[in-house]
C-alpha cells in the first residue's frame, strides 16, 4: 500500500529565509509524486510534480523539489520565503496510470515570520 | 474557463441524516475525484468517478456512494451521518485517468459538521 510521511507538522521560518519542506513516501513501482499548497478556507493547489525524468522538479511561484529514489523522499524547496507562502502544505503519492487516486500525507503548516 | 464548484460549502446535520454534496468539474474534465480531510489530517480518497462510472473506492463504507451525470459533474451522498463524518469533502476533476499526468483541479471544499 502507498503511504506519505510529513514528519514536520509545523515549521516557521523568517521571511526571507530558505525552507524546505520534507517528505517521505512508500509505494511498490514508480512514484508519481505531488507537491499541492492548501490557504485557509481553499481547495488545494497543484505546486509541482514528478513522472520521470530530470529529479530536480521546478513549480509554481518559486518552489523546487528533489526526488531522492534511494531516500524514498520528495522534499520542497524555495531559496527565499514571502510572507504569502504561509499556508499548508501537502505531499502525495498517485499511481502512474490514475493521479486521481492519490495519497496525501498529513501536511505541514508553515508560518511565515516577518 | 469555469473552475471546479462545489456546493454548498457549509451545512450542518444531525447524526442519523443524510447529506448530498454537489460538484461541478471545470470545462471539458471527464473525470472527478472526491476527498474527506479531516481537521488537521490531509485528504483521504473516497472515490472516483470516469465517464459516469464509479472507478475505484477507498476505505470508506457502503454509506458513501456517488453519481456522476453526462455533463460529467457529481454527487457524493452520505447516509446514516456519523459524528467522525464532520470534515470538508474536496472534490477534484481532470482529465482523463492520467488527469494530463496528475493535473488535479480541486474544489474550494464543502465543510459538513455533524452533531
Amino acid at each position: 500500500a502507498q503511504s506519505v510521511t510529513q514528519p514536520d507538522i509545523h515549521i516557521t521560518v523568517s521571511e526571507g529565509a530558505s525552507l524546505e519542506l520534507r517528505c517521505n513516501y512508500s509505494y511498490g513501482a514508480t512514484p508519481y509524486l505531488f507537491w499541492y499548497v492548501q490557504s485557509p478556507g481553499q481547495g488545494l493547489q497543484l505546486l509541482l510534480k514528478y513522472f520521470s525524468g530530470d529529479t530536480l522538479v521546478q513549480g509554481i511561484k518559486g518552489f523546487e523539489a528533489e526526488f531522492k529514489r534511494s531516500q524514498s523522499s520528495f522534499n520542497l524547496r524555495k531559496p527565499s520565503v514571502h510572507w504569502s507562502d504561509a499556508a499548508e502544505y501537502f505531499c502525495a503519492v498517485g499511481a502512474n496510470t490514475n493521479a486521481g487516486k492519490s495519497t496525501f500525507g498529513d501536511g505541514t503548516t508553515l508560518t511565515v515570520k516577518p | 474557463e469555469t473552475g471546479v464548484t462545489q456546493s454548498p460549502t457549509h451545512l450542518i446535520k444531525t447524526r442519523g441524516q443524510q447529506v448530498t454534496l454537489r460538484c461541478s468539474s471545470q470545462s471539458g474534465h471527464n473525470t472527478v475525484s472526491w476527498y474527506q480531510q479531516a481537521l488537521g489530517q490531509g485528504p483521504q480518497f473516497i472515490f472516483q468517478y470516469y465517464r459516469e462510472e464509479e472507478n475505484g473506492r477507498g476505505n470508506f463504507p457502503p454509506r458513501f456512494s456517488g453519481l456522476q451525470f453526462p455533463n460529467y459533474s457529481s454527487e457524493l451522498n452520505v447516509n446514516a451521518l456519523e459524528l467522525d463524518d464532520s470534515a470538508l469533502y474536496l472534490c477534484a476533476s481532470s482529465s482523463g485517468l492520467a488527469g494530463a499526468r496528475g493535473e488535479l483541479f480541486f474544489g474550494e471544499g464543502s465543510r459538513l459538521t455533524v452533531l
